[in-house]
């Protein structure tokens, strides 16, 4: 079982640029849910992911969008980006229906905004 | 809202003795889980721990337990014989009803373990 997994591990992109960070959920579960992690900060829900649609979306602007593809594995989008968007990009599966003891993460996306 | 607060940004402990993290959590749901995550250096959020809101019994995974009480909304995490390999940040976080709801995370604890 591969687990969660994401890619890019890094990338560096300049300000007003566009990114897409991509996430493969874990075997068997339908749900991706997506988290900023500024420096020295926990983790932020950005929104997540249901049957190809938003369920849920956090404080976060338009600028942060997202996608879900039928095989369940998830995009997140960002334009027009800002020095302050530099943070790693977390990604957690989950299988709806199901009360879940544990959350799944990937290891991560680490953006840099120059 | 869910609001989680650790109130240590570090902590330091000798190896093979034990050390607490605290946690407190303010939410209105009366069903939520709490769970304790392990965030080395690398940037891997690592499940560690989960405790119910209507479990009878303190969690505990092998040298992990949950120091769970529910009046004073608590959830402190205590590690036992410290290990070298526990340097790391530590968050606690909270997810309220159903199952796939949202992690409201806490800002962390650095916990150091020297030799």
């Amino acid at each position: 079982d591969a687990g969660v997994t994401q890619s890019p591990t890094h990338l560096i992109k300049t300000r007003g640029q566009q990114v897409t960070l991509r996430c493969s959920p874990k075997s068997g579960h339908d749900t991706v849910s997506w988290y900023q992690q500024a420096l020295g900060q926990g983790p932020q829900f950005i929104f997540q992911y249901y049957e190809e649609e938003e369920r849920q979306r956090g404080n976060f602007p338009d600028r942060f969008s997202g996608h879900q593809f039928p095989n369940y594995s998830s995009e997140l989008n960002v334009n027009a980006l800002l020095l302050g968007d530099s943070a790693l990009y977390l990604c957690a599966s989950s299988r709806t229906g199901v009360v879940h003891t544990e959350a799944f993460f990937g290891q991560g996306t680490r953006l840099t905004v120059v | 809202a869910q609001k989680i607060t650790q109130t240590q940004p570090g902590m330091f402990v000798q190896e093979k003795e034990a050390v607490t993290l605290d946690c407190t959590y303010d939410t209105s749901d009366p069903s939520y889980g709490l769970f304790w995550y392990k965030q080395p250096s690398s940037g891997e959020m690592i499940f560690l721990i989960y405790q119910g809101s209507y479990d009878q019994q303190n969690a505990t995974e092998g040298r992990y337990s949950l120091n769970f009480q529910k009046a004073r909304k608590s959830a402190n995490l205590v590690i036992s014989a410290s290990q070298l390999g526990d340097s790391a940040m530590y968050f606690c976080a909270m997810r309220g009803q159903g199952g796939s709801e949202k992690l409201v995370f806490g800002k962390g604890t650095k916990l150091t373990v020297n030799p």
